[in-house]
């Protein structure tokens, strides 16, 4: 198990292109969580799956994005039409559901860069 | 709403010295409260946690931290700083309170230990 992978680690994209972020937990991990981290402040929540089902979106996820886990493993963030304020580090992380609570682990992210 | 304040931008500490990193949160219900640690161009590493029990938590690297209530904060400590210790810190909370699983961090402390 060598903890949460993210691909790409770097993206860049033209202004108006598509864009999709793959995130693999470390395996025994029924939660994902996807974040978004800008240059100076503290990550900030989009969205969380148990499994496969999208249990929560933060108002911060609008309708050009979109998150799937479609077998409750891996994940995608898509980013549709892309702006330049969309510029960021998006960071995925994953944590094991059961009684109590545990830490999320994070991946090393994917910046994205707009142009 | 549950919110973060972390009140320092830069913690500066001689090698050798205490350091503390102070963090205050505001939540609804009683708190989950995380610390992670970023070094440059990589992702979050989880250095500790409060659930519940001992105010008093030990964490990674002899980092520790106590959860006072009253004050609502969660300072990270660690009674003697290495100039490795020299990252992007981040305090981060869950409100149990809410029914949610996402965290809120705050802007982070970057400290630099001198030598």
């Amino acid at each position: 198990d060598t903890g949460v992978s993210q691909d790409p680690r770097h993206k860049i994209t033209k202004r108006g292109q598509n864009v999709t972020f793959r995130c693999d937990p470390i395996s025994e991990h029924n939660r994902l969580y996807w974040y978004r981290q800008t240059l100076g402040q503290g990550p900030e929540f989009l969205t969380y799956f148990q499994n496969e089902a999208q249990l929560e979106k933060s108002r911060l996820l609008s309708d050009r994005f979109s998150a799937e886990r479609p077998k409750g493993s891996f994940s995608t963030l898509e980013i549709q039409r892309t702006e330049q304020g969309d510029s960021a580090m998006y960071l995925c992380a994953s944590s094991r559901a059961g009684t109590g609570d545990t830490e999320a682990f994070f991946g090393q992210g994917t910046r994205l860069t707009v142009v | 709403a549950q919110s973060v304040a972390q009140p320092e931008d830069q913690v500066n500490v001689a090698e050798g010295n205490p350091l503390t990193v102070k963090c205050t949160y505001s939540v609804s219900g009683n708190p989950y409260l995380f610390w992670y640690v970023q070094y440059p161009n990589r992702g979050l590493q989880f250095l500790l946690k409060y659930i519940t029990g001992d105010n008093l938590v030990k964490g990674s690297y002899g980092f520790e931290a106590e959860f006072n209530k009253s004050q609502t904060s969660f300072h990270l400590k660690k009674p003697s700083a290495l100039v490795s210790d020299s990252a992007l810190y981040f305090c981060a909370v869950r409100d149990t309170g809410a029914g949610s699983y996402q965290l809120t961090f705050g802007k982070g402390t970057k400290l630099s230990v001198i030598p």
